[in-house]
Parts: structure tokens; C-alpha cells; sequence
């Protein structure tokens, strides 16, 4: 069984700063997705990464995926306050899917 | 694109009895897979279901059921509810999710009491 461990757990930033926030497997993922969740709704996708040593920019978040596709991490540049949420790492879509531990970020204006 | 809908939004049930949760796939996606979530962690898969075959299980046991319909809408059936059955339960769809991800719904809180 794949196990995602995310890092950290929780995240409380002042608005403007930078963070980074972890997604590491105990095998290799076939390929990556990155969610963020608010409270009440579902999870929405942010970016899948594929290939092994990938980096995709999506405005101010930045997403690598690892050389050996175990592990993945997010960046986000000058937090904002709509940042705030519940962030998720997936892997699978093929007859198994498994959802990382979560890193709940709070960020305060 | 009208987005994945589910029903009920909120739901109170008495432990022992059974509950059908319902999600309407969006457009053009024919896989369906549901998730619980307990308050403040992850979800975690329950199944997957594929051109109306189940094609992947997480841990849960035999009372967790469901269906795919012809139109890819689907139904997630619990039996013999326990009280750590209460949780917020996710349906997502997708027509390709290792390469585009999954389109989630904003779920259905189930408590049982």
C-alpha cells in the first residue's frame, strides 16, 4: 500500500512570504496532483505532473516533481490570503488512488 | 461543463440503517470514484468505477457499495451504519485522471447519530 506523507502538517504565514510544502511516497507514483481544499468544498485541482524531475509554474505556485517520482513539492511565492486552505498531493488513477496526509495553510493578512 | 453534483447535501442518519448517496458525473467523464473524509484529515478512496465496472477499492469494507449508471452518474450505498461512519463523502469524476485529475463535488455530510 502507497503511503503519501505530506510536510508540514500545518502552515501559519504572514501574507508575502514564501513557503514550501512536501509530498514524499513510499513508492514510486506513477504520476502527481496537487489539490487545494476550503472548507466545505471539494478539492480542486491545481496541476498533475508526469514525468520524473518535471517543474510546472502555475502563477505564484510553483510544483517540482521529483528526478525518482517519490516525491514532489509545492512553492508558493508571496503568500495571499486566498491561499489559504487545505493542500493535498494525490497519486493513482488507475484502480487505486491515494490522498496524502494534507498541509492545512492559514495565512494571515 | 456543469461540474460534479451531489445529493444530498447534509444528511442525518440513526446507526443500523443504510443511506444512498448520489453524484452526477460531469459531462464527457465516464469514471466516478467516491472518498470519505473525517473532519480535518485527508480523504481516503472507499472505490473507483469504470464504464459501469468497478475497477478499484480502497479499505472499506462489503457494507460500502455502490453503482455506475449508463449515463455515469453513480450511487454510493453504506448498510448497517456506524457512528464512525460520519464524515463528509466526495465524489469525483474524470475521463482521463492520471493525466487530467479528478473534477470534485462539494460532497455530502453524513452523521450518524
Amino acid at each position: 500500500t502507497q503511503l503519501l506523507e505530506q510536510s508540514p502538517q500545518f502552515l501559519s504565514i504572514q501574507e508575502g512570504e514564501n513557503l514550501t510544502v512536501y509530498c514524499n511516497s513510499s513508492s514510486v507514483f506513477s504520476s502527481l496532483q496537487w489539490y487545494r481544499q476550503e472548507p466545505g468544498e471539494g478539492p480542486v485541482l491545481l496541476v498533475t505532473v508526469v514525468t520524473g524531475g518535471e517543474v510546472k509554474k502555475l502563477k505564484r505556485l510553483t510544483f517540482q516533481f521529483g528526478d525518482a517520482r517519490k516525491d514532489s513539492s509545492l512553492h508558493i511565492t508571496a503568500a495571499q490570503t486566498g491561499d489559504t486552505g487545505l493542500y493535498l498531493c494525490l497519486s493513482g488513477g488507475y484502480q487505486k488512488v491515494t490522498f496524502g496526509t494534507g498541509t492545512k495553510l492559514q495565512v494571515i493578512p | 461543463e456543469t461540474g460534479v453534483t451531489q445529493s444530498p447535501t447534509h444528511l442525518i442518519k440513526t446507526r443500523g440503517q443504510q443511506v444512498t448517496l448520489r453524484c452526477s458525473s460531469q459531462s464527457g467523464h465516464n469514471t466516478v470514484s467516491w472518498y470519505q473524509q473525517a473532519l480535518g484529515q485527508g480523504p481516503q478512496f472507499i472505490f473507483q468505477y469504470y464504464r459501469e465496472e468497478e475497477n478499484g477499492r480502497g479499505n472499506f469494507p462489503p457494507r460500502f457499495s455502490g453503482l455506475q449508471f449508463p449515463n455515469y452518474s453513480s450511487e454510493l450505498n453504506v448498510n448497517a451504519l456506524e457512528l464512525d461512519d460520519s464524515a463528509l463523502y466526495l465524489c469525483a469524476s474524470s475521463w482521463a485522471p492520471r493525466d487530467y485529475g479528478y473534477t470534485f463535488g462539494s460532497g455530502t455530510r453524513l452523521t450518524v447519530v
